[in-house]
């Protein structure tokens, strides 16, 4: 069964305070990474995609990282409006097609 | 472009009555999803549809559930009788390939009394 987890479960940053969020997760095959952020009232956003370990990418000041059994999310010089739950998702081919699964989330407050 | 339309964006109803929620995905994309999420459980993904055909409904939670994609533009998710327990915030999504990044709607609220 694949799964996902997600630490810390809530983070509190001061601008200007660089962090990362940590994903875990165990699946057999794994077809893609996924990165959401949700904000209070609204739908998950899509961030990233990682498909390899070693894989990077950026996006203003996130910056989305994978390893065999891990992904990071480094927020660099984070702004309130970062403020948002981030959650990531797994994609195996082997036992699910096109599901999901994704993690808790994290609840990042960035305090001006 | 338009993302993701779902309706009603919130719904009250006592126990027992009939719930349907509704979705347009995006245009041109083949693959439409419906999550529930819930502060103890979240986000879960009840069903999903190809091309109009449902694929994987093995997260429905049972037979009070259905749901329907009659065309490319427009699916349901229908609760009959619904329950307290069901109360949650009902997300659809919808992507373009397998594999591919899912698009969310801002979803439905919706409490049983």
């Amino acid at each position: 069964e694949d799964q996902v987890t997600q630490s810390p479960e809530a983070l509190r940053l001061q601008e200007g305070e660089s962090s990362s969020l940590n994903c875990s997760y165990t699946v057999s095959g794994l077809r893609g990474l996924f990165w959401y952020r949700q904000d209070p009232g609204k739908g998950p956003e899509f961030l990233f995609t990682l498909y390899s370990a070693g894989e990077e990418k950026e996006k203003e000041r996130l910056k989305a990282t994978l390893t065999k059994k891990e992904s990071f999310l480094h927020i660099t010089a984070p702004k309130p409006e970062d403020s948002a739950t981030y959650l990531c998702a797994v994609g195996n081919p082997e036992t699910s097609g096109s599901r999901l699964t994704f993690g808790e989330g994290t609840q990042l407050t960035v305090n001006p | 472009d338009a993302g993701v339309i779902q309706s009603p964006r919130h719904e009250v109803t006592e126990m027992g009555q009939e719930v349907t929620l509704r979705c347009k995905p995006i245009s041109g994309h083949d693959y439409l999803f419906w999550y529930r999420q819930t502060m103890m459980r979240g986000l879960e993904l009840l069903i999903y549809f190809n091309n109009n055909v449902p694929i994987d409904d093995s997260g429905m939670p049972e037979d009070r559930f259905s749901a329907k994609m009659p065309n490319a533009s427009f699916s349901t998710l229908k609760i009959q009788p619904s329950e307290p327990r069901d109360s949650a915030v009902y997300f659809c999504a919808s992507s373009f390939i397998t594999g591919g990044d899912q698009h969310f709607g801002d979803g439905t609220r919706l409490s049983i009394l």
